[in-house]
């Protein structure tokens, strides 16, 4: 199993809808999670940061943590062409501090 | 206050010749991880250092690669010997400490060989 999961994609939304970008980790004991996003060629940025159960709103995005189910998710309300890209889930584990990313999920928004 | 740099942005090197991967972190970082992506795939966990440690190595191979963060100066991936399958994107992000701490890319270090 691994310790970060994605769907791979491709998830396709049409401009102006929300995209829902989910996750799941194996380590219970993992104490951090955040998501990243990178563009073609380039180096990951990061977008949202959350530590404790419930949503963590930042403009359009909206992360959410279920510690009890090990699920981490990514909201983009009102999708625009530019969010087209992959998007990184990453989690810290705890005992060691490493931080460990799950395959991306490429997400598409159509004109 | 400048980001992380990674240098050289682009390096080619014939297969046996060693390539030395540079990165210096944000200014206040003490810790840095090193990552290896090859094309359409994900992220690569290699290894994690805090100043003159290393911390977690789980991901590094067993021979010719090796990693360091000196007191001073910037943090080293070492690659001896190259081979055609050490070709990828190689990148380095700092945070400043352990747990719930926010890490940060550098833009990467593209190595090929040839």
């Amino acid at each position: 199993q691994k310790e970060v999961e994605q769907n791979s994609g491709p998830l396709s939304v049409p401009e102006g809808a929300i995209a829902s970008l989910n996750c799941t980790y194996s380590d219970r004991v993992s104490q951090s999670f955040f998501w990243y996003r990178q563009y073609s060629g380039k180096s990951p940025e990061l977008i949202m940061s959350i530590y404790s159960n419930g949503d963590k709103e930042d403009g359009r995005f909206t992360a959410q943590l279920n510690k009890a189910s090990q699920y981490v998710s990514l909201l983009i309300r009102d999708s625009q062409p530019s969010d087209s890209a992959t998007y990184l889930c990453a989690v810290i584990r705890v005992n060691t501090g490493k931080l460990i990313f799950g395959q991306g999920t490429t997400l598409q928004v159509k004109p | 206050n400048a980001g992380v740099m990674q240098n050289p942005r682009h390096l080619v090197r014939r297969r046996g010749q060693e390539a030395r991967l540079r990165c210096s972190p944000m200014k206040g970082h003490s810790h840095v991880y090193w990552y290896r992506q090859l094309p359409e795939e994900g992220l690569k966990f290699m290894v994690y250092l805090q100043k003159e440690n290393i911390i977690d190595e789980s991901g590094m191979p067993k021979e010719r690669f090796s990693a360091e963060f000196p007191k001073e100066g910037p943090s080293i991936l070492r690659i001896q010997q190259v081979v055609r399958g050490d070709s990828a994107a190689y990148f380095c992000a700092s945070s400043p400490g352990r747990g719930q701490t926010e890490a940060f890319f550098g833009q990467g270090t593209r190595l090929t060989v040839v």
